[in-house]
């Protein structure tokens, strides 16, 4: 079945690092979501994706989207101890109405 | 206020019960959405229903059932047939196309003793 695979899993950084997680499909998307978790809480959009190629921005985040629509990637720049959480991808196949598959997640931690 | 609700936050059950978890959302959306997350398998899903009355087996549904009689509310059965039930569960909805916006509700902590 459709898999979208989330790496790393876990990552530690300290405060003021960059820190980056990686989206792959096995199938191309429709389009792509990320979501945040703080811990002991639930995920929370940031943002979508639609176009091949496209970048979008949200303040030290920064999203892009593979041109063949296959992978995503989420950059922070300068990490702060805010952006402690687990980051999601999830997607969407072309053929696919209203049913996210989600990555497994990256786990950030950001050391003071 | 709008907003989706889970209830209750923690639930405690002895092997072999039956559980309700409740999904409430005031948010006018069409769809709604069960996932299970464990520690380092992110959220798979459950069951899913688009509209009022119908609804649709997830990855994981075995063990599972779940009702749609009001557009408002989707609880989920975890029964006794579910072979490792202890989990966070998350109940989400959208207006209904790929494209749209999840929104989550806080959760249910399930232990089964």
């Amino acid at each position: 079945g459709q898999q979208v695979m989330q790496i790393p899993q876990y990552q530690h950084v300290q405060e003021g690092e960059d820190f980056t997680t990686y989206c792959n499909s096995s199938t191309t998307l429709s389009n792509i979501q990320w979501y945040k978790q703080r811990p002991g809480g639930h995920p929370v959009f940031l943002i979508q994706l639609v176009k091949s190629g496209e970048v979008k921005k949200q303040k030290r985040l920064t999203f892009q989207f593979g041109e063949a629509k296959k992978n995503s990637s989420l950059h922070i720049t300068a990490t702060q101890t805010t952006d402690v959480g687990t980051y999601f991808c999830a997607g969407t196949r072309s053929s696919n109405t209203g049913k996210l598959i989600f990555g497994q997640g990256t786990t950030l931690q950001v050391k003071p | 206020d709008g907003g989706i609700t889970q209830s209750p936050k923690y639930l405690f059950r002895k092997e072999g019960q039956n559980v309700t978890l409740s999904c409430e959302q005031n948010l006018n959306h069409d769809a709604m959405y069960w996932y299970r997350q464990d520690p380092g398998q992110g959220l798979r899903l459950i069951y899913y229903s688009q509209i009022v009355n119908d609804f649709q087996k997830g990855d994981i549904a075995e063990g599972y059932s779940v009702s749609r009689e009001k557009k408002e509310s989707f609880p989920l059965t975890v029964t006794s047939a579910q072979k490792n039930p202890t989990a966070f569960y998350l109940c989400a909805s959208s207006l209904g196309h790929a494209t749209d916006t999840q929104y989550f509700g806080p959760g249910t902590r399930l232990t089964v003793l």
